[in-house]
């Protein structure tokens, strides 16, 4: 079954510490993999995607993620948290599902940065 | 405006009402969803609109009845409602290709509407 894998409900770092919010996928064919982060009270706001190329990929915010075709993962990291990236994560993936394309979102990770 | 707006910003209805869900994008996309999110649960995709055709209806129960007017405007009608239906309800939009094919471009949410269904 297609899906998108977030382990973490939660995740606490301490200001200033990197951080990393996991993710995990199933879909057939070549992914394109996507992260959202959503504040209170807005809508979910697009941080970067994989498409194809550099495993590697950078975003909004100082945020990274490295796509690991092996591992079928989609992490998301930044190599040093703020107190503002406090939020909700969500990753998602674009595939052929049920006769369509689509789009598939995790449940979210809670990012709590401590200051 | 700028983006994808969505009124109201806030639903308190009763069981029996009728009432709407307002989303406009000025992105210039062709394509609108309406998505459900509830705690602790994937953001349920609730339909799509490419082209201003239909082209999704993930099981969502009769209650629930979009509309698109035009590529810009995107309506949910809501009638009978249950309290579980209480959630906040987003709309997005984005540009996709043509013809069926895959498109790698990302969404562009609203603020969404809380719903609460007493």
């Amino acid at each position: 079954a297609q899906s998108v894998a977030q382990p973490e409900d939660q995740v606490n770092v301490a200001e200033g510490n990197p951080l990393t919010v996991k993710c995990t996928y199933s879909v057939s064919g070549n992914p394109y993999l996507f992260w959202y982060v959503q504040y209170p009270n807005r809508g979910l706001q697009f941080l970067l995607k994989y498409i194809t190329g550099d495993n590697l990929v950078k975003g909004s915010y100082g945020f990274e993620a490295e796509f690991n075709k092996s591992q079928t993962s989609f992490h998301l990291k930044k190599p040093s948290a703020l107190v503002s990236d406090s939020a909700l994560y969500f990753c998602a993936v674009r595939g052929f599902f049920s006769g369509t394309y689509k789009y598939i979102f995790g449940t979210g990770t809670r990012l709590k940065v401590l200051a | 405006e700028t983006g994808v707006t969505q009124t109201p910003r806030h639903l308190v209805m009763g069981m029996t009402n009728k009432k709407s869900l307002k989303c406009e994008q000025h992105l210039g996309h062709n394509a609108m969803y309406w998505y459900k999110q509830s705690a602790k649960k994937p953001l349920e995709l609730m339909f799509v609109y490419n082209f201003k055709e239909q082209t999704e209806n993930n099981s969502v129960p009769s209650r629930f009845s979009p509309e698109c007017p035009n590529s810009s405007h995107l309506f949910l009608h809501l009638h009978t409602l249950q309290p579980e239906d209480s959630a906040l309800y987003l709309c997005a939009s984005s540009q996709e290709a043509s013809g069926g094919r895959n498109s790698y471009n990302e969404q562009f949410f609203g603020p969404g509407t809380r719903l609460t269904v007493l």
